[in-house]
């Protein structure tokens, strides 16, 4: 079983709609992350968690808000889709809180949403 | 604000030829370097990753990155490539701990390797 999930793997919408992307990890750490990536842009942090009590702002968070429902689960919101969030959405989960300074990022594999 | 370049966009290289892909960053103090490799319609995969300790690093699939400090750069190398090495290769660098935000991935915008038979 892979260890990070993404749900839906492909989502076509239209603008305005409300859109939740869903990451589910079973590696048991503690952070996880969600990036849009673009091509020729590489990728850009939205948001990320480094537990159930614990959400900041990334590089674009604008347009998007985030859930921590569990250690486990960490929801992506678009609360009124636009074109301009086509793209695709990856969740990455990284480490524990105790070894903070060897910590390495694991990516999910992916959500193509595309905003009509 | 931190930032990574990755000079080339696009390199096409025939089989056997050698790699090497630079990665520039601009924080001066110290970091953690990573590369991750995209193969078409997958999601990132860790081919590397450097922390302290040996400035030259062995990945997976024969790739090798040298960390230069004096240069900011963390290039990825590999001396003979094979067709299944077609993918898009992202450098990332993020802060050694000094706080809150500092585990931040900053990424590169990537560099598209076509490997022709």
């Amino acid at each position: 079983d892979a260890d990070v999930t993404q749900t839906p793997r492909n989502r076509i919408t239209k603008t305005g709609k409300r859109i939740m992307l869903e990451c589910s990890q079973t590696k048991g750490h503690d952070r996880m992350y969600w990036y849009r990536q673009d091509p020729g842009l590489g990728l850009r942090l939205i948001y990320y968690s480094f537990d159930v009590k614990d959400i900041n702002k990334g590089e674009i968070s604008d347009g998007y808000s985030v859930s921590r429902q569990a250690q486990a689960k960490f929801s992506l919101s678009l609360e009124s889709a636009i074109p301009n969030q086509t793209a695709l959405y990856f969740c990455a989960t990284g480490g524990r809180l105790a070894g903070l300074s060897t910590d390495t990022q694991y990516f999910g594999p992916g959500t193509r949403l595309t905003v009509l | 604000a931190q930032s990574v370049s990755q000079h080339n966009h696009h390199v096409i290289l025939s089989e056997a030829a050698s790699l090497e892909l630079g990665c520039n960053y601009s924080y001066g103090g110290t970091v953690n370097l990573f590369w991750y490799v995209q193969y078409p319609g997958q999601h990132l995969q860790l081919l590397l990753k450097y922390f302290s300790g040996d400035p030259l690093v062995k990945g997976i699939k024969g790739f090798e990155a040298e960390f230069i400090k004096s240069k900011f750069s963390f290039n990825l190398r590999k001396p003979s490539v094979q067709w299944s090495d077609t993918a898009e290769y992202f450098c990332a660098v993020r802060k050694g701990y000094s706080g809150a935000g500092s585990y931040q991935l900053t990424f590169g915008k990537g560099t598209k390797l076509s490997v022709i038979p």
